[in-house]
């Protein structure tokens, strides 16, 4: 069964970067990828996009394109996700999860990180 | 606003059923057979329930099922326990130029 662990939480002010990573202690890289999703304070899931196991394949959330990065470290089995010119929407909960079936779902999720924006 | 449609609450009683609609379009559910099925207790991550329209995952209970027809998929819940009582997403597919898509969630009551 796969485990990811995440960072701790982190406060940015508006208009910084945050940078939060998952790591899958112990297994390979996911075959089937990752994902990122979030998850603002009383509200439902979004998905912020996703990165394949080889190649670093990306795909993103239009909403995010050109301000989030993801990247692995297949070494290490670490994946990180930054997201840039934060503003207090970017406020939540981000998880990263994979799938062991295909590439659009996730039966393994990681704790999440709290991400705060504020001034 | 959510690229899937999903009513903001459903409720039932212990031991009747309840179904859950997801409705997209034929660029997501429609399009494809990769619907899914999340549950989300509070403070907690979320859990697949059912993957590619109509799968379980190795330890969700056969009280939850999935299906589709055209661009809407459904999950119906029976024999509700309180323990079924969470939020829902559903997900989706949605080609190349968004991966994936979530429903903007359920709030199952279990009256």
């Amino acid at each position: 069964q796969v485990q990811l662990v995440q960072s701790g939480p982190e406060v940015k002010k508006p208009g910084a970067s945050v940078k939060v990573s998952c790591k899958a202690p112990g297994y390979a890289f996911p075959s089937y990828g990752l994902h990122w999703v979030r998850q603002a304070p009383g509200q439902g899931l979004e998905w912020v996009g996703w990165i394949s196991a080889v190649q670093d394949n990306t795909n993103y959330a239009q909403k995010f394109q050109g301000r989030v990065t993801m990247t692995t470290d297949t070494y290490t089995t670490t994946a990180h996700m930054e997201l840039r010119s934060l503003t207090s929407d970017d406020t939540a909960l981000y998880f990263c999860a994979t799938g062991s079936t295909d590439w659009y779902s996730a039966d393994y999720w990681g704790q999440g990180t709290l991400v705060t924006v504020s001034s | 606003q959510s690229a899937l449609t999903q009513p903001p609450s459903a409720s039932g009683s212990p031991g009747q059923s309840v179904t859950i609609s997801c409705t997209g379009s034929s660029s997501d559910v429609g399009g494809y057979n990769y619907v899914s099925w999340y549950q989300q207790h509070p403070g907690k991550a979320p859990r697949l329930i059912i993957y590619e329209v109509d799968k379980r995952p190795s330890g969700v209970p056969d009280r939850f099922s999935g299906s589709k027809s055209g661009n809407t998929a459904s999950l119906t819940v029976s024999g509700l326990q309180a323990g079924d009582e969470a939020e829902y997403y559903c997900s989706s597919h949605a080609g190349s130029s968004n991966f994936v898509v979530f429903g903007g969630g359920t709030k199952l009551a279990v009256l």
